[in-house]
């Protein structure tokens, strides 16, 4: 168990939906990060925040968004899906020396 | 910019020989490096570290990994490979300066076969 929870870990909803995905870093991990996987492009780095305060964007697209709250714990709002958003999405935390994944959440997008 | 390579897709061996899965990186400043697995719907597990100190890193469930920084290498090796070493591995890299995400590459997934 790494210590970093991710819920849901299912979703299937349609095109043109809004999702929220949750991720609660270990215990005292400023830092969240999120990645995207897809079978074609292997973990795409989306967006970092550190205390509450965004620090890296990645690859993300402007229909999706992303939070860190004074709790730490994080949201990923993906909103007008299409079907290419279909992938595992995986929060991690950590520090420079270590970063631990939570185990996915597994978006469908149908 | 950060940036790893795993020139592999597929690397297959036979259970117990030994097994090399291939990682190049570039990075501006001096790399954390890192070796992940990922096994059928789980999540990413970490392996090992190369953050300084000795260049042979060795990590979880017999494997181990060189750091070469004038080939700018990391690839990780075990000497005798099991059947349950078949999984997606992913490299990874970070510069050292500042706290910045990490950078992988596109993974290699090893097969052991009985």
């Amino acid at each position: 168990d790494s210590g970093v929870t991710q819920t849901p870990k299912h979703l299937i909803t349609a095109t043109g939906q809004r999702v929220t995905l949750r991720c609660s870093p270990r215990s005292g991990d400023l830092s969240v990060y999120w990645y995207q996987q897809s079978l074609d492009q292997g973990l795409q780095f989306l967006i970092q925040y550190y205390n509450g305060e965004e620090r890296a964007k990645g690859n993300i697209l402007e229909r999706f968004s992303a939070q860190q709250f004074p709790d730490l714990h994080s949201e990923l709002n993906l909103s007008s899906l299409e079907l290419g958003d279909s992938a595992l999405y995986f929060c991690a935390s950590g520090t420079n020396t270590e970063a631990f994944f939570g185990q996915g959440t597994r978006l469908t997008v149908v | 910019a950060q940036s790893v390579a795993q020139p592999e897709d597929q690397v297959n061996v036979a259970e117990g020989n030994p097994l090399t899965v291939k990682c190049t990186y570039s990075v501006s400043g001096n790399p954390y490096l890192f070796w992940y697995v990922q096994y059928p719907n789980r999540g990413l597990q970490f392996l090992l570290k190369y953050i300084t100190g000795d260049n042979l890193v060795k990590g979880s469930y017999g494997f181990e990994a060189e750091f070469n920084k004038s080939q700018t290498s990391f690839h990780l090796k075990k000497p005798s490979a099991l059947v349950s070493d078949s999984a997606l591995y992913f490299c990874a890299v970070r510069d050292r300066r500042g706290n910045t995400p990490l950078v992988f590459g596109k993974g290699t997934r090893l097969s052991v076969i009985a």
